[in-house]
């Protein structure tokens, strides 16, 4: 099993262009997260979803959306990026009650 | 509000005990205490969680106090890889807004 895997690795963006950072994980896990960590910070929850076809905010959701098409899949979207969302962006997944399995990381740099 | 308070960070010689204590006063009868660990840039990873038991396994022990408002993770012998940024959460069955705090961040030294 690969457990969680986050496409791209890193990713640099100019002010104002859109990416998808594409997350998927192969232990039917109904639960998955998004987070953002900046640096020298904890994680902080963008948007999670408990299963396929729903998604909720976390705490800092505005300036990016979420798409739960498959149970497998995850997708969080930019649409216009800012110099503040420069961060290390983490995806996980968790059974309804568990712990949760993280991704290895998206490095975006928005200059 | 920060449910949990750690310490900054922690040094231990490798092959001690690293016992790492967390703060959870306010911590309700349904809310579970997870451990995560980061290393280095990597993505957490999921360590141990406990309720009102202590657990024990193949990477460290939860101790959990009586009145539940305190914890410790216990790293029995640490190793040089056992370097990384602890992180205490505290979640009930059916949240899954984990809150990472700061964490402490163990420095196992040679």
């Amino acid at each position: 099993n690969a457990g969680v895997t986050q496409t791209p690795k890193f990713r640099v963006l100019k002010t104002g262009q859109s990416m998808t950072l594409l997350c998927a994980q192969d232990m039917n896990h109904e639960y998955m997260y998004w987070y953002r960590q900046d640096p020298g910070m904890g994680l902080r929850l963008i948007h999670y979803s408990v299963g396929e076809g729903t998604t909720a905010k976390g705490e800092v959701p505005d300036g990016y959306n979420v798409s739960r098409l498959k149970k497998q899949n995850f997708l969080l979207g930019l649409e216009s990026a800012a110099p503040s969302q420069t961060s290390v962006y983490f995806c996980a997944s968790s059974r309804i009650l568990g712990e949760q399995y993280f991704g290895p990381g998206t490095r975006l740099t928005v200059t | 509000d920060a449910k949990t308070t750690q310490p900054t960070s922690m040094d231990c010689a490798e092959g001690r005990a690293a016992n790492l204590p967390c703060n959870h006063s306010t911590i309700s009868g349904n809310e579970y205490v997870y451990w995560y660990r980061q290393i280095h840039s990597q993505g957490p990873q999921y360590i141990i969680h406990g309720l009102k038991n202590n657990e024990t396994n193949e990477m460290a022990s939860l101790i959990i106090t009586e009145d539940r408002k305190s914890s410790t993770l216990i790293l029995p012998h640490a190793t040089l890889r056992d370097t990384a940024v602890y992180y205490c959460i505290v979640i009930d069955n059916y949240g899954q807004n984990f809150v990472f705090g700061p964490g402490t961040r163990l420095s196992v030294l040679p």
